[in-house]
């Protein structure tokens, strides 16, 4: 069973600095791992996602997400925070092979401060 | 952009009726998921479709059922709605390219409340 971990329930930090959301996971076999957000009362809007090739994946907004596959995480990165990055971000994970759905972790709510 | 369209934002039904929430997206992808959003639960599977009068079971299907008649549109029912179906609910779409690794599109949500 493939599962995903989102250690934080929230994240502070001041805007400009650098920024981290963790997520780790488990899948039998390769992962593809996917990154959303959601902002107040909307749905989630995709990020970025890792299927192959390098392990630093870029994507919307200047965010960024490294695989580490030794360690089982794709935490998502950002090197300099705003407060309009306020929001519910959502790591998700499926198998690379066979015919699995996306499994969503709990959620990190990240709150930017001016 | 890929458009997915959640008939209701916010509804309000009495225990016991049976409630239909519909969902319609405009990029004619084969997939198409139901989910339900709880504070502290993340989002959970209930049903999903990869193609026309297809569906299978996701992780929470009890109390529900869906209809998917067309391509663009996926239906979810409550056939007697209960007190803990009080939830939000997200729709989403993604095509099939032969790895399924394509991101899903999400709709705005249906807030949902039994009273």
């Amino acid at each position: 069973a493939q599962s995903v971990a989102q250690p934080e329930d929230q994240v502070n930090v001041a805007e400009g600095n650098p920024l981290t959301v963790k997520c780790t996971y488990s899948v039998s076999g390769n992962p593809y791992l996917f990154w959303y957000v959601q902002y107040p009362n909307r749905g989630l809007q995709f990020l970025l996602k890792y299927i192959t090739g390098d392990n630093l994946v870029k994507g919307s907004y200047g965010f960024e997400a490294e695989f580490n596959k030794s360690q089982t995480s794709f935490h998502l990165k950002k090197p300099s925070a705003l407060v309009s990055d306020s929001a519910l971000y959502f790591c998700a994970v499926r198998e690379e092979r066979g015919y699995s759905t996306l499994t969503f972790g709990k959620g990190t709510m990240l709150l930017v401060s001016p | 952009d890929v458009k997915v369209t959640q008939s209701s934002r916010y509804l309000v039904k009495r225990t016991g009726e049976k409630v239909f929430l519909e969902c319609v997206q405009d990029m004619d992808h084969e997939n198409m998921f139901w989910y339900r959003q709880d504070p502290g639960l993340g989002l959970r599977l209930i049903y999903f479709s990869y193609d026309v009068k297809m569906k299978e079971k996701g992780d929470i299907p009890e109390g529900y059922s869906v209809s998917r008649e067309k391509k663009e549109r996926f239906s979810l029912i409550l056939e007697s709605a209960s007190t803990n179906q009080t939830s939000m609910y997200l729709c989403a779409s993604s095509p099939w390219t032969g790895e399924d690794n394509q991101p899903q599109h999400f709709g705005d949500g249906t807030r949902l409340s039994i009273l």
